[in-house]
């Protein structure tokens, strides 16, 4: 089976709504990012979160390692923050590999 | 600012040719990776690279080749296109290999008919 789990597979939201998006592993990790995948293009790291919560503007993402979750949340969302949204593990292995999952797939419509 | 070039951006290829992708990188980085990128399946690593002249295995390396000259570039390439090879092709670098963030290429989108 899939070793990251993502949830919802797509979300669609009015402009100013808040948003969660949340990402389970099913094996043991060290450290995971969220990455922002925009419509076609290439992907940008977003959180390079290991464990415990980070803030950067309306994003919040919080990890919690033991429990092998983490969450992303947008509030007050925009249109530009449409997209994909893609969490990925790193195993917890003598190989430094990330493991990903299939993303969320947000659309923020006016 | 860390760049990841990658070429061509898109390519059609005819079942049983021969494709190469190439990656460059600006970023003076260690580890390079080959990832492909499927709807529904995320992004699944293909080789990476931790030194120039060497090349490892990912998750799914059947049908795929890797190398690395230097430093700053990593081929991947694909001996006999098959039609499930049909993908968009993601390279990236990291600093190391672990804890590091990834820098992403563009992406090529390649088709094989």
């Amino acid at each position: 089976g899939q070793q990251v789990q993502q949830s919802p597979t797509s979300l669609v939201l009015q402009e100013g709504e808040n948003a969660e998006l949340q990402c389970n592993f099913s094996t043991s990790l060290n450290s995971m990012q969220w990455f922002y995948q925009r419509p076609g293009g290439s992907l940008v790291s977003v959180f390079y979160n290991p464990s415990g919560t980070k803030q950067s503007g309306r994003l919040t993402s919080t990890t919690v390692i033991k429990e092998r979750r983490s969450s992303l949340h947008i509030s007050s969302s925009q249109i530009t923050d449409s997209g994909t949204y893609l969490c990925a593990m790193e195993r917890d292995t003598g190989n430094y590999k990330y493991v990903f999952g299939a993303g969320t797939r947000l659309k923020v419509i006016a | 600012e860390a760049a990841v070039t990658q070429s061509p951006r898109s390519k059609v290829a005819v079942t049983g040719g021969k494709v190469t992708l190439s990656c460059h990188q600006t970023n003076n980085h260690d580890y390079m990776y080959w990832y492909r990128q499927d709807t529904g399946h995320g992004l699944r690593l293909i080789h990476y690279s931790y030194v120039a002249d060497s090349t490892e295995k990912g998750d799914i390396p059947d049908g795929y080749k890797a190398s690395r000259p230097s430093q700053e570039n990593f081929s991947l390439i694909l001996e006999l296109a098959s039609l499930s090879q049909t993908a968009v092709y993601f390279c990236a670098s990291s600093l190391g290999g672990g804890a590091e963030t990834l820098y992403f290429g563009s992406g090529t989108r390649l088709t094989v008919l």
